[in-house]
Formats: structure tokens, C-alpha cells, sequence
């Protein structure tokens, strides 16, 4: 069974650091781009960051560009997302996603998120 | 940053027909990118729902359908039925921001 499971997530002081971790089993993790999107208390999804299969490529959303890093380990089927001098605007649950692909010989290709690990709360909150 | 708008809610009576838009622009759905759907049941992680555009992943059932069409997308639920309460979700790419983009999300209510 495909899984993704999230931690570390919790309280911080505004300015404060945390260091989000999913642990991926049940597929080849090497093999995929994974994804984190967040969800606002009571708000709709926000793509977050992706980052490729070797780690040699990834990319943020405009408003975390600078703050936030996403990384991996292949070797412990693991997928992290450090978070720097949090704002309250970044309280929401995070979640892992694995990033789903179809790619054809003509070039044509389309990705999406599939499956969702359950999510990790964050708080920024003095 | 939800730049694909959707109704905040629709509703039917259970068996009825509902159908929810998700209209985008140029730079995303009309620009040739595919639509997916994610459905989140109250307090759960969302689940995808609908892949490119109207392929529906094992499992889900053939009660739900959806469509793309110019800079929108559709999802229909037919035979609506009370465990379909939920919030559901567009997403696609956009090539101005360079990134994925969700829908504004649409909370469907079994009457």
C-alpha cells in the first residue's frame, strides 16, 4: 500500500524555524517528483514546493521563496520541507503528495497529486 | 493563490445532478494545461477524484465525470448520494506563475 506520513509539525513563535518530514513507503520513492501543499485553517489548497527525483531541481511558490527549503533522501525514502522565519500567514495543515506523471513519446506530459499523506498542523503564534 | 474559481457551494437532494465549474484564464486550463479533481471529506486529507480531466482513478465511482472545455473544466455527480458531502477542488498549472494552482474549492451539501 502506497503511504505517506508527516511530522513534525506544531507551535512557533513568529520569526522561528521548523522542519516538516515524510516518510514514503509502499512505491519506488526515487522514482517520483514529490510535492508539499498546505491548507489554511478553514481556507482552500496551496501548492507549496516540488522537487524533482534526484533533488537536482526544485521550485516554491512566490510566497516562500527565500524561506523555505525542500529536500529529500532516497536513501530513507524521505521527503522534508524546512521552514524559516515563519509568519502567522503560513499556519495550516501540510501535506506530503506524491507527484503522479504521464509522459508519451510525442512530448506530451501532465502531472498530478496522488496520494496525500494525512497532513501535519503548523502554528505560528506568539 | 487561487487563480481557478469555483462556486463556494452547490447542493442537491440525494439522486439529483450537480455540477461544479472551474473556470480559469489564458494562462492555465486555456492555455492547454489538464484539470484534475481532489475530493476532501470533513477533517481528511484530500484525495484525487478526477486525473486528466475526465479519467477516473480505480475505485472511484462512475457517479462522477468530468470535462474541459476552452479556459474551464467541469465536474458533474450524478445519483448524488449523503456520503458525497465534502469539499471539492480543480487543480492545473499555470504558466505565468510557474506553478500549481488550485481551484477556490466548492463545498457540496446532500440536501
Amino acid at each position: 500500500e502506497v503511504q505517506l506520513v508527516e511530522s513534525g509539525g506544531g507551535l512557533v513563535q513568529p520569526g522561528g524555524s521548523l522542519r516538516l518530514s515524510c516518510a514514503a513507503s509502499g512505491f519506488t520513492f526515487s522514482n517520483y517528483w514529490m510535492s508539499w501543499v498546505r491548507q489554511a485553517p478553514g481556507k482552500g489548497l496551496e501548492w507549496v514546493a516540488n522537487i524533482k527525483q534526484d533533488g537536482s531541481e526544485k521550485y516554491y511558490v512566490d510566497s516562500v521563496k527565500g524561506r523555505f527549503t525542500i529536500s529529500r533522501d532516497n536513501a530513507k525514502n524521505s521527503l522534508y520541507l524546512q521552514m524559516n522565519s515563519l509568519r502567522a500567514e503560513d499556519t495550516a495543515v501540510y501535506y506530503c503528495a506524491r507527484v503522479t506523471y504521464y509522459y508519451d513519446s510525442s512530448g506530451y506530459g501532465v502531472d498530478w497529486f496522488d496520494p496525500w499523506g494525512q497532513g501535519t498542523l503548523v502554528t505560528v503564534s506568539s | 493563490q487561487s487563480v481557478l474559481t469555483q462556486p463556494p457551494s452547490v447542493s442537491g437532494a440525494p439522486g439529483q445532478r450537480v455540477t461544479i465549474s472551474c473556470t480559469g484564464s489564458s494562462s492555465n486550463i486555456g492555455a492547454g494545461y489538464d484539470v484534475h479533481w481532489y475530493q476532501q471529506l470533513p477533517g481528511t486529507a484530500p484525495k484525487l477524484l478526477i486525473y486528466v480531466n475526465s479519467n477516473r482513478p480505480s475505485g472511484v465511482p462512475d457517479r462522477f465525470s468530468g470535462s474541459k472545455s476552452g479556459t474551464s473544466a467541469s465536474l458533474a455527480i450524478t445519483g448524488l448520494q449523503a456520503e458525497d458531502e465534502a469539499d471539492y477542488y480543480c487543480q492545473s498549472y499555470d504558466s505565468s506563475l510557474s506553478g500549481y494552482v488550485f481551484g477556490t474549492g466548492t463545498k457540496v451539501t446532500v440536501l
